[in-house]
């Protein structure tokens, strides 16, 4: 049973552009999440999403943050005209129901 | 106050040692504990979670929940330098979604 991916591992932008980032939820799970770590800091919740549907995007900032997932595909997180302070690692992780969540390898963006 | 607190550690054992791992929050409407670690460049991996008062044991890792005093420990017996890494302290807050709100960590080393 193959874990939450994510791709790319490392992606290299420079300001200005865009990243998307993208999660494919463990198989039979249909609960997302986005978490993002910056650099030595906590891991800080983004977004919750199931099929179709943002559920709580509370921890998403107001600006240039968007996130989908959508009927068919991966989950995605795009992040348009990246700044410096955009440089972290970011955490997908995938649930069956409402409890435990499964933590994807993670996308190290970096913003030159 | 930060929601959930732990020590940055390091925190420093030998080899065999029982390391004791602590996490305390603020919110009394936390139902669900979860633990998981970190390796340097990895993403979390979870080792447990608990939601009743009381021991929860499985392998190597025991975790113990005190909802009275809002603590939430793990103690990991026979440390081994493998479990060299960070440990990630996390809560689901009651009625806040199903968001994740994680600790800083603490880093734990295991010295042969």
């Amino acid at each position: 049973n193959a874990g939450v991916m994510q791709n790319p591992r490392h992606l290299v932008r420079r300001r200005g552009q865009e990243a998307r980032l993208r999660c494919s939820p463990m198989k039979g799970h249909s609960h997302v999440y986005w978490y993002r770590q910056l650099p030595e800091e906590g891991l800080k919740f983004m977004v919750y999403l199931q099929k179709e549907n943002i559920i709580d995007e509370s921890g998403m900032p107001k600006e240039r943050f968007s996130a989908e997932f959508p009927k068919e595909g991966p989950s995605i997180l795009r992040i348009q005209q990246v700044v410096r302070g955009d440089s972290a690692a970011y955490f997908c992780a995938s649930s069956p129901t409402t409890e435990t969540q499964y933590f994807g390898p993670g996308t190290r963006l970096l913003v030159l | 106050q930060k929601e959930v607190e732990q020590n940055s550690g390091p925190l420093s054992v030998p080899e065999g040692a029982i390391a004791s791992l602590n996490c305390t929050y603020s919110d009394r409407g936390s139902q669900s504990f979860f633990w998981y670690r970190q390796y340097s460049g990895k993403s979390p991996e979870l080792i447990m979670f608990i939601y009743s008062n009381g021991d929860k044991e499985d392998g190597r890792f025991t975790a113990q929940l005190n909802k009275a005093s809002q603590y939430v420990s793990l103690l990991i017996r026979d440390s081994q330098p493998s479990d060299s890494a960070t440990y990630l302290c996390a809560v689901k807050i009651d009625n806040a979604g199903n968001m994740l709100t994680f600790g800083g960590g603490t880093r734990l080393m295991v010295k042969p």
